[in-house]
């Protein structure tokens, strides 16, 4: 299943989907772009990360895709774990001044 | 290597009260970040401190609300008078110094603040 963005604030899949979460962001200026996860009572967890040089980056499991011309993030989370249930954020940030902007989540729901 | 150490992890106040919220950055970070975060929404940045110096407190209510960030001992994010609106999750972040590689900062398991 695919979000179409932060107007659709749950996402829910089956256990072994692969999941899109996206999110638009505000500043043009931004260089660099996070994607967290938090758990329920929880800080955020920091996911992956991206400069605003590169359009595409892979993690475990994840992957980070930027759209400079569109300023559209996404996560793409392969094969769904229950675990992986939790409400994801995407924040962006400039060089030289760590004061990250959040977006206002996204709530990911894996079923078994 | 502890993570960012905060506490209390809970925190009850009356309208009025004092509220102080500490926040210990993991070992060898001296960036120390505030965000405030309300239930259902994303976290909204408070303010930037270094080693006795605040940075940027741009996100700071202009009343009530102070940081501090001593030479020695725990970032402390002070709330004078609470109110009923100051409810909500508290979080600090640290990052070691910027341009020493990842922009990743670690976030703590926040402050829960509830006025009564």
């Amino acid at each position: 299943g695919e979000s179409v963005g932060l107007h659709l604030p749950t996402l829910s899949v089956q256990e072994g989907d692969n999941s899109i979460i996206n999110c638009a962001y505000s500043n043009s200026a931004s260089d660099y772009f996070i994607w967290y996860k938090q758990e329920s009572g929880k800080g955020p967890q920091f996911i992956i990360d991206i400069r605003s040089n590169m359009d595409k980056r892979q993690g475990q499991r994840v992957t980070v895709l930027l759209n400079k011309t569109v300023k559209h993030l996404s996560l793409q989370i392969a094969a769904t774990q229950p675990g992986d249930s939790a409400v994801y954020f995407c924040a962006e940030g400039y060089t030289g001044f760590q004061k990250l902007v959040f977006g206002t989540g996204t709530r990911l729901l894996v079923s078994p | 290597n502890a993570g960012v150490m905060q506490n209390p992890r809970h925190l009850v106040r009356r309208r009025g009260q004092e509220a102080r919220l500490r926040c210990s950055p993991m070992k060898g970070h001296s960036h120390v970040y505030w965000y405030r975060q309300l239930p259902e929404e994303g976290l909204k940045f408070m303010v930037y401190l270094q080693k006795e110096n605040i940075i940027d407190e741009s996100g700071m209510p202009k009343e009530r609300f102070s940081a501090e960030f001593p030479k020695e001992g725990p970032s402390i994010l002070r709330i004078q008078q609470v109110v009923r609106g100051d409810s909500a999750a508290y979080f600090c972040a640290s990052s070691p110094t910027f341009g020493q590689g990842s922009t990743e900062a670690f976030f703590g398991q926040g402050t829960r603040l509830t006025v009564v």
